[in-house]
């Protein structure tokens, strides 16, 4: 079955630190990777894109990596922000003979305090 | 805004009714996806479409539930005989998809429409 698992589930973290955010997966076969950033009773927004070829991608202060020997993910972020408090989603999709499906993670709930 | 929208943004209804959403993607995007998140969860997928051919849907699509994209342009959701577990959140997205068979490109979420079944 195909599964995606990211920790921590919530974190709290104060402006201006650095996070990192994990995302293992048991998606096969793999097509792409995507973090996306959802704000509280908003549609996801998608943060980074990456394929079986690419190790890491940035976006200003967020970075994600993708090991997919290892099918990890994380996404990093830089000197956070008060506005970086949302939820951010993993999610993986396989791509074959035409069929789309994505399966997504719960989701690391991120507070960032003053 | 990312160019995508949804009608109504919040439904409620009763138990046992009829109910249904639409979604308008952003005008020159042939994929269009339909997905529920539940709370504390993530968007679980639907189904999607490429044009006016769906081309996939998941399990968790039962019988009670169709979508349509008659024109390749909006798409309408519509959920039969309505049950308290299918209060959610329901997510339309939408890409622009060049080669067949890809979906690296980006997708483009709409606000949702927040369901409420009492």
């Amino acid at each position: 079955k195909n599964q995606v698992e990211q920790s921590p589930q919530s974190l709290i973290i104060l402006e201006g630190k650095n996070c990192t955010l994990q995302c293992n997966y048991t998606v096969s076969p793999f097509s792409n990777l995507r973090w996306y950033k959802q704000d509280t009773g908003r549609g996801p927004v998608s943060l980074t894109i990456m394929t079986f070829s690419e190790n890491t991608k940035s976006n200003g202060r967020y970075t994600a990596t993708l090991d997919a020997d290892t099918k990890q993910s994380s996404l990093h972020i830089t000197a956070s922000q008060l506005s970086d408090s949302a939820s951010y989603i993993c999610v993986v999709s396989t791509a074959s003979g035409g069929s789309y499906i994505p399966t997504f993670g719960r989701g690391t709930s991120l507070i960032v305090h003053p | 805004d990312t160019g995508v929208s949804q009608d109504p943004r919040h439904k409620i209804t009763k138990r046992g009714q009829n109910v249904t959403f639409r979604c308008d993607p952003i005008s020159e995007h042939n994929r269009l996806y339909w997905y529920r998140q539940t709370l504390g969860q993530g968007p679980e997928f639907l189904t999607y479409f490429q044009n006016e051919a769906q081309l996939e849907k998941s399990r968790l699509l039962s019988d009670r539930f169709s979508a349509e994209r008659p024109k390749g342009s909006f798409s309408t959701l519509e959920i039969q005989r309505t049950e308290q577990g299918d209060s959610a959140m329901y997510l339309c997205a939408s890409s622009l998809v060049l080669l067949a068979g890809g979906s690296s490109h980006e997708q483009y979420f709409g606000p949702g429409t927040r369901l409420t079944v009492t």
